[in-house]
């Protein structure tokens, strides 16, 4: 079992909609949860990143963190055809440690 | 924000081979940098991790003499992979992260397409 999953999609939705994401884990470890989006052939560019359970809005985009459920979430409201791309989780057990990444969930926005 | 940019972005090379990939810090001093390799469809797989001034620290089942990384400056590491087949062609990422920051506010280059043929 690996110990971040995420559906690797495609998700496709039509302009305007919300994009709605996610990861479970396993290790209950894990302090530092990040999205990152990744273009084609491009390497990753961090979205958000949350400390603990809770939820962090920045402009379009929320995180949420629900640490007893071992779930974490990424929504993005009125989507554009821009935000196609890759979106990958990635969480950390404490600041120094390595980053561990979901598959990533491809999503389309259609205009 | 910063920046960290990888050179080159794509590098066609025969089997047998080696390549040399830079991953430079532009605007910061990066004392840690980590290199990544993903495959097609597939997430980002952390190779290791390199310490300016020291020997970088590699992840088990990656090969120290196949993939070699040198952290010579605190804006520069290089990844080196030797004797290249067609299994080594892949996309790899470096990722760079400033002084006293944790790994959580580390930036990414833009990644290294290899194709060994």
């Amino acid at each position: 079992q690996k110990e971040v999953e995420q559906d690797p999609g495609p998700l496709s939705v039509p302009e305007g909609a919300i994009v709605s994401l996610n990861c479970t884990y396993s290790n209950s470890a894990f302090q530092y949860f990040m999205w990152y989006r990744q273009y084609s052939r491009k390497g990753p560019e961090l979205l958000m990143y949350t400390y603990s359970s809770g939820n962090k809005e920045d402009g379009r985009f929320t995180a949420q963190v629900d640490k007893s459920s071992k779930y974490i979430s990424l929504f993005i409201r009125d989507s554009q055809p821009s935000d196609s791309a890759t979106y990958l989780c990635a969480m950390i057990k404490a600041a120094g440690n390595k980053l561990t990444f979901g598959g990533g969930t491809r999503v389309l926005v259609k205009p | 924000g910063a920046v960290v940019s990888q050179h080159p972005s794509r590098v066609i090379c025969k089997s047998g081979t080696s390549v040399k990939i830079e991953c430079r810090s532009l605007d910061f001093q990066a004392t840690t940098m980590f290199w990544y390799r993903q495959f097609p469809k597939k997430s980002l797989m952390l190779m290791a991790t390199s310490n300016e001034g020291s020997k970088a620290t590699y992840e088990q089942g990656v090969e120290k003499d196949k993939f070699l990384i040198n952290h010579a400056s605190l804006t520069l590491s290089t990844l080196t992979v030797t004797s290249a087949h067609p299994e080594d062609s892949s996309f790899y990422i470096c990722s760079a992260r400033e002084p006293g920051q944790v790994n959580t506010e580390a930036f990414f280059g833009q990644g290294t397409r290899l194709t060994v043929v």
